[in-house]
């Protein structure tokens, strides 16, 4: 079936700092990929999202590109800010899931604190 | 804009006892989900509806039932509560993608 996996958390940045949270699948055919971001208390919003091989989704200076090759959906951010800190999910959908009634395959979670 | 409400947002349950977790949307979508969210797990799902009148169930369905009440509503119950189900519960909705989340309810189970 289908999988997401996470790097490991927690992740402590200072602010500035460049930050990576590594994702990679596993799925048949061309799944389309999210990540999702839960700040405290919340429930979970989408931050962005990839629905081909090598689109890009980007939102509030967060980006990840979808790699076939790889299997893999990175997500990046070149200058984290203290309000960054929250768990961030990649996920991901069957492409022929993609109509009501789809069911989302999330990772495990990444907890990211940025620190002042 | 309300979006996905879920009630209560906080609930203490003992083992054995029944509860009934309620979500509502007004985004007039056509799927609905049931999750749990346990540490280093991610979300699983417990149930999901695609439409008005279906329940299907998800990773994790047992100790579980749901109800499509109508479009906007679809509730989760326990029917004997037990500690394993001690998470955060979240409700989501979509047409397509993305999936919109409640702010969730958490459950703790003694």
């Amino acid at each position: 079936g289908d999988s997401v996996t996470q790097m490991e958390g927690p992740v402590t940045l200072s602010e500035e700092a460049f930050l990576t949270i590594n994702c990679t699948y596993t799925a048949t055919g061309y799944p389309s990929l999210f990540w999702y971001v839960q700040y405290p208390g919340e429930g979970l919003q989408l931050l962005l999202k990839a629905t081909k091989a090598d689109d890009k989704g980007s939102n509030k200076g967060f980006e990840a590109t979808y790699r076939k090759e790889t299997t893999s959906f990175h997500l990046e951010k070149g200058s984290v800010q203290v309000s960054d800190s929250a768990v961030y999910f990649c996920a991901l959908i069957p492409l022929e899931g993609e109509t009501s009634g789809s069911r989302l395959t999330f990772g495990e979670g990444t907890q990211l604190t940025v620190n002042p | 804009n309300a979006g996905v409400t879920q009630t209560p947002k906080f609930q203490v349950l003992k083992t054995g006892q029944s509860m009934t977790l309620q979500c509502a949307q007004d985004m007039n979508h056509n799927s609905m989900y049931w999750y749990r969210q346990d540490p280093g797990m991610g979300l699983r799902l417990i149930y999901y509806s695609a439409s008005e009148g279906t329940t299907d169930k998800g990773e994790v369905p047992n100790g579980y039932n749901v109800s499509r009440l109508n479009k906007r509503e679809f509730s989760l119950r326990l029917e004997s509560a037990a500690p394993s189900q001690t998470s955060v519960y979240f409700c989501a909705s979509s047409e397509r993608q993305p999936q919109h989340f409640g702010d969730g309810t958490r459950l703790s189970i003694l």
